[in-house]
């Protein structure tokens, strides 16, 4: 139990373009979904929290109008890398927590790695 | 910032025991140690989490001081998959809007496992 999915993989795309990744929680329902990046050889940054049906919650220096962050379902989030860049090559992280309750667990997905030329 | 320090590095000969050791001396009475890896190029897997006792899972084992300043996290009998970064979290008091706590994830420990 406890899957979480992440659609593309990976993506190549072109400077000035949008790229948008999907968040799924495959066996449970996901009340809020979390979106992380990872730089090479670094730890994982926090980069918003999401609710279902709610606007996201970014962090400290996230652009949110660059990174557009839709939770459409309890099974869904997706994050939009608007405008894309060469320093928005990362390997980019959802996961999802079933509750709000103290001491809920977290459940990552594969990631999915962008490549902005 | 990150509540725990890991050490950056740490070797194992496969199949002895794996002891991954995670300082937090600042936390909270209401906060969880968690514990998650990532091998590489793929998400973070949950391994085990407590509170206060020390747990045991398929997985592996976690031992919480007294004094919850500091855990242990054993793999009892390590194999090469397990080659990983491995990550101690301390659940973050920030109350997110969300109403679910924030993970603050620190630097990790880099464990090889050893043929």
């Amino acid at each position: 139990g406890a899957v979480v999915s992440q659609h593309p993989s990976w993506v190549i795309c072109k400077s000035g373009t949008s790229v948008k990744i999907e968040c799924r929680s495959l066996d449970f329902q996901a009340t809020t979904m979390f979106w992380y990046r990872q730089f090479p050889k670094q730890s994982l940054m926090l980069m918003a929290t999401s609710n279902e049906g709610s606007k996201a919650t970014y962090e400290q220096g996230v652009e949110k109008d660059k990174f557009l962050i839709n939770h459409a379902s309890l099974t869904l989030s997706t994050l939009t890398v608007t405008s894309a860049h060469p320093e928005d090559s990362s390997f980019y992280i959802c996961s999802a927590a079933s509750s709000g309750r103290a001491g809920d667990t977290q459940y990552f997905g594969p990631g999915t790695r962008l490549t902005v030329l | 910032d990150a509540k725990t320090t890991q050490p950056p590095s740490m070797d194992c000969a496969e199949g002895r025991a794996a002891n991954l050791p995670c300082n937090h001396s600042t936390i909270s009475g209401n906060e969880y140690v968690y514990w998650y890896r990532q091998i590489h190029s793929q998400g973070p897997q949950y391994i085990i989490h407590g509170l206060k006792n020390n747990e045991t899972n398929e997985m592996a084992s976690l031992i919480i001081t007294e004094d919850r300043k500091s855990s242990t996290l054993i793999l009892p009998h390590a194999t090469l998959r397990d080659t990983a970064v491995y990550y101690c979290i301390v659940r973050a008091t920030v109350f997110s809007t969300s109403g679910t706590y924030k993970y603050i994830f620190g630097t990790g420990t880099r464990l090889k496992v050893l043929a």
